[in-house]
């Protein structure tokens, strides 16, 4: 089973400043990982695929970058509404598709 | 638009049965791979188990593997989890969830809450 590592734990940011988030695979999953966004009481919401791929409607501040095993979730300039958890997950090949532990992006 | 609504969550004892489900509408849900993924309270996502399109292939997390049984009946376009001999650490938000095309998840249900506890 692959595993997803997730750093750091917890990023502390100034609206309106930019957030590195780090995902790192015990293996290769080439360009296979999604970036999820999550907020207390709701399911995740997916932002990223394809490593670098922006979901339908996500704002262009978020970016993804990265492959083989090392990943980055760049939001440019945070807002209000982008504090909340993050998590990477790999879908190389067929499930397990694990997930990474999370990071909590809080207001500074 | 795509909607997944879970049912069958509740509070059930250790060591006993209970079956989630997760209508989907809103796509065609015979054409897409399906996931369970579940989080217990203040913990992060954990993967549990997929199937294919057809449910002619499933595959179970460790955690689960031999307790909890995935399925799926697409003549209802329903998604299942057969959850047996549930144990305290089961205890979670359990979601339904969409495979999407180009792969990991792209639609997800607003989760159901499994609780075990004597």
């Amino acid at each position: 089973e692959i595993v997803m590592t997730q750093s750091p734990g917890t990023l502390s940011v100034s609206p309106g400043e930019r957030a590195t988030l780090s995902c790192r695979a015990s293996q290769s999953v080439s360009s296979n990982l999604a970036w999820y966004q999550q907020k207390p009481g709701q399911p995740p919401r997916l932002l990223i695929y394809g490593a670098s791929t922006r979901a339908t409607g996500i704002p262009a501040r978020f970016s993804g970058s990265g492959s083989g095993t090392e990943f980055t979730l760049t939001i440019s300039s945070l807002q209000s509404e982008d504090f909340a958890v993050y998590y990477c997950q790999h879908y190389n090949n067929w499930p397990p598709w694990t997930f990474g532990q999370g990071t909590k992006v809080e207001i500074k | 638009q795509v909607q997944l609504v879970e049912s069958g969550g509740g509070v059930v004892q250790p060591g006993r049965s209970l079956r989630l489900s997760c209508a989907a509408s809103g796509f065609t849900f015979s054409s897409y791979g399906m996931h369970w993924v579940r989080q217990a309270p203040g913990k992060g996502l954990e993967w549990m188990a997929s199937i294919s399109y057809d449910g002619s292939n499933k595959v179970h997390g460790d955690s689960v593997k031999g307790r909890f049984t995935i399925s799926r009946d697409n003549s209802k376009s329903t998604l299942y989890l057969q959850m047996n001999s549930l144990r305290v650490e089961d205890t979670a938000v359990y979601f339904c969830a969409k495979w999407a095309t180009p792969g990991g998840i792209d639609y997800w249900g607003q989760g159901t809450l499994v609780t075990v506890s004597s």
